[in-house]
């Protein structure tokens, strides 16, 4: 158990819909990074925050948002969806504000299958 | 364009020998190299780092080589044990392409 934690485990929609993935970092860990694996993309890193703020962006869609609140969890919003969006969405934690170079820790992911 | 090629999609070892695992890569410009573990169902796991700016990195276990001019990045597993069957990935980080992974190379360790 890596102490990071993700909400929720399996989720089913529909195209064109709306969802919200929530992610709650290890204790301490100040930095949130969301990765997406996909069958045809493999894993991909998406953005990270340090803090409240976005520290590092990859290759996130702009139907994709995210946010750290205050009490540094993490949510991944994900609009408009299309079939090629259902893949393992992972979130990672670590206590450093560099990019995500640095050891970090994943949660179990959450499964999207957009219908 | 495919910067970073893990070209094994398996391989399988006999416990207790020496796992090699490769990773070749098409661009000078990154600045670290990692390994990530993958067991199915949950999140990878961070494994072992390298800078760029050396050569080979230790962390038990596991060692990392980096041949820059090769463009080469290699993961040593000795002694091998059952608890390393996983799948294996490569890391790459720059600034510029932030982090970009392997495909994956499923490791077996067999009895």
């Amino acid at each position: 158990d890596s102490g990071v934690t993700q909400t929720p485990k399996h989720l089913i929609t529909a195209t064109g819909q709306r969802v919200t993935l929530r992610c709650s970092p290890r204790s301490g860990d100040l930095s949130v990074y969301w990765y997406q694996q996909s069958l045809d993309q493999g894993l991909q890193f998406l953005i990270q925050y340090y803090n409240g703020e976005e520290r590092a962006k990859g290759n996130i869609l702009e139907r994709f948002s995210a946010q750290q609140f205050p009490d540094l969890h993490s949510e991944l919003n994900l609009s408009s969806l299309e079939l090629g969006d259902s893949a393992l969405y992972f979130c990672a934690s670590s206590p450093y504000s560099g990019g995500p170079y640095n050891e970090q820790f994943f949660g179990p992911g959450t499964r999207l299958t957009v219908l | 364009d495919q910067q970073v090629k893990q070209n094994s999609p398996s391989l399988s070892v006999q416990e207790g020998r020496i796992s090699i695992l490769n990773c070749d890569y098409t661009n000078s410009m990154f600045d670290y190299f990692l390994w990530y573990k993958k067991y199915p169902a949950e999140g990878p796991t961070f494994l072992i780092s390298i800078s760029s700016i050396k050569d080979k990195n230790e962390d038990g276990r596991f060692t990392v080589f980096l041949n820059k001019s090769a463009k080469h990045l290699s993961l040593h597993i000795v002694p091998s044990q059952p608890g390393d069957s996983a799948v294996y990935f490569c890391a790459l980080y720059s600034n510029a392409s932030k982090i970009i992974f392997g495909s994956g190379t499923r490791l077996s360790i067999q009895p």
